[in-house]
């Protein structure tokens, strides 16, 4: 069983549309939660970054980390065709230990 | 402002050459990581440097050895190229520390082994 799964995708969704993007882990250790965003031919950039269980929100963007169910989530409000991309969540126990991250969804806005 | 570098950007080799890409930070980080992405995998951890002087093993070593040179530098070597290497490599930093966990990332090497 890999440490992270995600939704593997692609998935496809209309201009203003809220999208959402999850991720499940197995590793209790894990207190640092992260989502990057990769654009085509480039290299992940951080988007969110939460500390243990909670709600983030950014923008049109809001992470959302459930411990007890080690389940972590990504919102999308008004999304735009900018926002097409591919989402990794990522995971690590503490600031200096390895970065795991999941396999990435493939997000399509439609105009 | 440079960031993490990476040299080559893209590679060709043919099967049982070596070869070694390069990573470089200038941000004063702690930490470096190499990884590899493929088609429908994600990234997946070769090695990490947690801090200079030390590496470790991650989800896929086998075939890939590291240096980490010092603060700044950390190399990838293939000692015998397989086409299942084919792939494109990120070399990533950290600073390592509580307050600032984000992974900045090079803009990654594509290598194809023929």
């Amino acid at each position: 069983q890999k440490e992270v799964e995600q939704d593997p995708g692609p998935l496809s969704v209309p201009e203003g549309a809220i999208v959402s993007l999850n991720c499940t882990y197995s590793n209790s250790a894990f207190q640092y939660f992260m989502w990057y965003r990769q654009y085509s031919r480039k290299g992940p950039e951080l988007l969110m970054y939460t500390y243990s269980s909670g709600n983030k929100e950014d923008g049109r963007f809001t992470a959302q980390v459930d411990k007890s169910s080690k389940y972590i989530s990504l919102f999308i409000r008004d999304s735009q065709p900018s926002d097409s991309a591919t989402y990794l969540c990522a995971m690590r126990a503490s600031s200096a230990s390895k970065i795991i991250f999941g396999s990435g969804t493939r997000l399509s806005i439609r105009p | 402002n440079a960031g993490v570098t990476q040299t080559p950007k893209f590679q060709v080799l043919k099967t049982g050459q070596s070869m070694t890409l390069q990573c470089a930070q200038d941000m004063n980080h702690n930490s470096m990581y190499w990884y590899r992405q493929d088609p429908g995998m994600g990234l997946r951890l070769i090695y990490y440097s947690a801090s200079e002087g030390t590496t470790d093993k991650g989800e896929v070593p086998n075939g890939y050895n590291v240096s980490r040179l010092n603060k700044r530098e950390f190399s990838l070597r293939l000692e015998s190229a397989a086409p299942s290497q084919t792939s494109v490599y990120f070399c990533a930093s950290t600073a390592g520390k509580a307050a600032n966990t984000e992974a900045f990332f090079g803009q990654g090497t594509r290598l194809t082994v023929v």
